[in-house]
């Protein structure tokens, strides 16, 4: 059973309709979370990272949040290069490996 | 160079062949990590090495051969692979094992066994 759970699996948007992507976790001693962003046929590239519940990141027209169930991506305005797959993976326990969700995959229609 | 580095970025092999897949990286990091990424499924760890040596191998099957001969590189030996084995293998190193830290991956390797 997955401890991350990402959705929606698939997103669909017009260009400048805002929308989030929804991270849910079900484990125990939260130690971190990272949200990353993967184009196609290339490796996760680093976006932020939240560290305890009521935490915020911003970084263009990307802003995630940590409540202590959930996290979102908040996309506003996106633009077609916003088009990728956004991947959670939380650090729970005293885990030192962190476990990833499936991932949303975004596309951002002109 | 600059980051996480994957060669080569594509391959092709039959299941007899044997090959290599290589990972540089330049960040002057201590832990490195290879995953199995497959369609619609989460990031399988494979292996991880901290500061040169093994710290997981993730229950993976022993045609799958890791090296590490030290912090900037990392190597996966590959061996009588199958064709279930075929899936983008991804590099990744962070600051240290022993913390939560983000992880920063390369480009990956799309392997294709025939």
């Amino acid at each position: 059973e997955d401890q991350v759970t990402q959705s929606p699996e698939a997103l669909r948007l017009q260009e400048g309709e805002s929308s989030s992507l929804n991270c849910s976790y079900t484990v125990s001693g939260l130690r971190g979370l990272f949200w990353y962003r993967q184009d196609p046929g290339k490796g996760p590239e680093f976006l932020f990272t939240l560290y305890s519940a009521g935490e915020e990141k911003e970084k263009e027209r990307l802003k995630a949040t940590l409540t202590k169930k959930e996290s979102f991506l908040h996309i506003t305005a996106p633009k077609p290069e916003d088009s990728a797959t956004y991947l959670c993976a939380v650090f729970a326990g005293g885990s030192y490996i962190p476990t990833f969700g499936r991932g949303t995959s975004l596309i951002v229609h002109p | 160079e600059t980051g996480v580095t994957q060669t080569p970025r594509h391959l092709v092999m039959g299941m007899t062949n044997k090959k290599s897949l290589k990972c540089e990286q330049h960040l002057g990091h201590n832990a490195m990590y290879w995953y199995k990424q497959s369609a619609k499924k989460p990031l399988e760890l494979m292996f991880v090495y901290n500061f040169k040596e093994q710290t997981e191998n993730n229950s993976v099957p022993s045609r799958f051969s890791p090296e590490c001969p030290n912090s900037s590189h990392l190597f996966l030996h590959l061996h009588t692979l199958q064709p279930e084995d075929s899936a983008l293998y991804l590099c990744a190193s962070s600051q240290v094992m022993a913390s939560y830290n983000e992880q920063f991956f390369g480009p990956g390797t799309r392997l294709t066994v025939l």
